[in-house]
């Protein structure tokens, strides 16, 4: 079946240290997206990727990295620069806007939770 | 910028009832998505709204999507207590190299029996 995976559901970060999220997808979709949602909050876009490659800033980018090595795959990193990151984080592919259709599916979210 | 606003923030209603959530957007396009959450989960497509006046129904949800006046709706008929989740439209501003998908706040429905 396809569709978007991200690992792991749940993650611990101690003070300092850098984690890395996992998105992976086999719908065969061009663009790429890492939200992050608070509670009660509604989604803020981290950084996005309409190409293998190619990159761009969103909204809140500020302590995160991201690459796009793979078509398939788009890992979000969390460093130590992020101050507060706990959140729910959420992974998303759309097909490429030329199609007309760019509806998003979303993978399961990975709570990360600072202790 | 795209600014994508939803109202209510928050809605409230009795079992039977019917209500409109509103999302009203910013810039020009005709491409329009409605997504439901469940507390702790992840997002649920709905609904795809391509054209003017699109018009999509599913169950006691209705959505429909008018352009020109840049406003999408989306109605719930005879509310039940499932349909309780926070409802999420999302735009895509169209064209230009940089294109992504705004989200409005999210519309948290309690239905109450």
């Amino acid at each position: 079946d396809g569709g978007i995976t991200q690992s792991p559901k749940y993650l611990f970060r101690k003070e300092g240290q850098n984690v890395t999220l996992s998105c992976e997808q086999n719908l065969n979709h061009d663009a790429m997206y890492w939200y992050r949602q608070d509670p009660g909050q509604g989604l803020r876009l981290i950084y996005y990727s309409q190409i293998v490659n190619d990159f761009q800033k969103g909204d809140i980018a500020e302590g995160y990295s991201v690459s796009r090595e793979k078509k398939e795959s788009f890992p979000l990193t969390v460093t130590s620069a992020q101050k507060n990151p706990t959140a729910f984080y959420l992974c998303a592919s759309t097909r490429g806007q030329w199609t007309g259709n760019t509806e998003a599916f979303f993978g399961q979210g990975t709570r990360l939770t600072v202790v | 910028e795209l600014k994508v606003e939803q109202n209510p923030l928050f809605l409230s209603m009795q079992e039977g009832k019917n209500y409109t959530i509103y999302c009203n957007y910013s810039t020009t396009s005709d491409r329009l998505y409605w997504y439901r959450q469940d507390p702790g989960k992840s997002l649920e497509s709905l609904f795809v709204l391509l054209s003017n006046g699109a018009v999509k129904q599913e169950g006691r949800l209705m959505a429909s999507l008018d352009t020109k006046a840049r406003l999408s709706t989306l109605h719930i008929t005879a509310a039940v207590h499932d349909l309780s989740a926070t409802y999420f439209c999302a735009v895509d501003v169209n064209g230009g190299s940089n294109y992504k998908l705004t989200f409005g706040k999210g519309t948290l429905l309690t239905v109450n029996p």
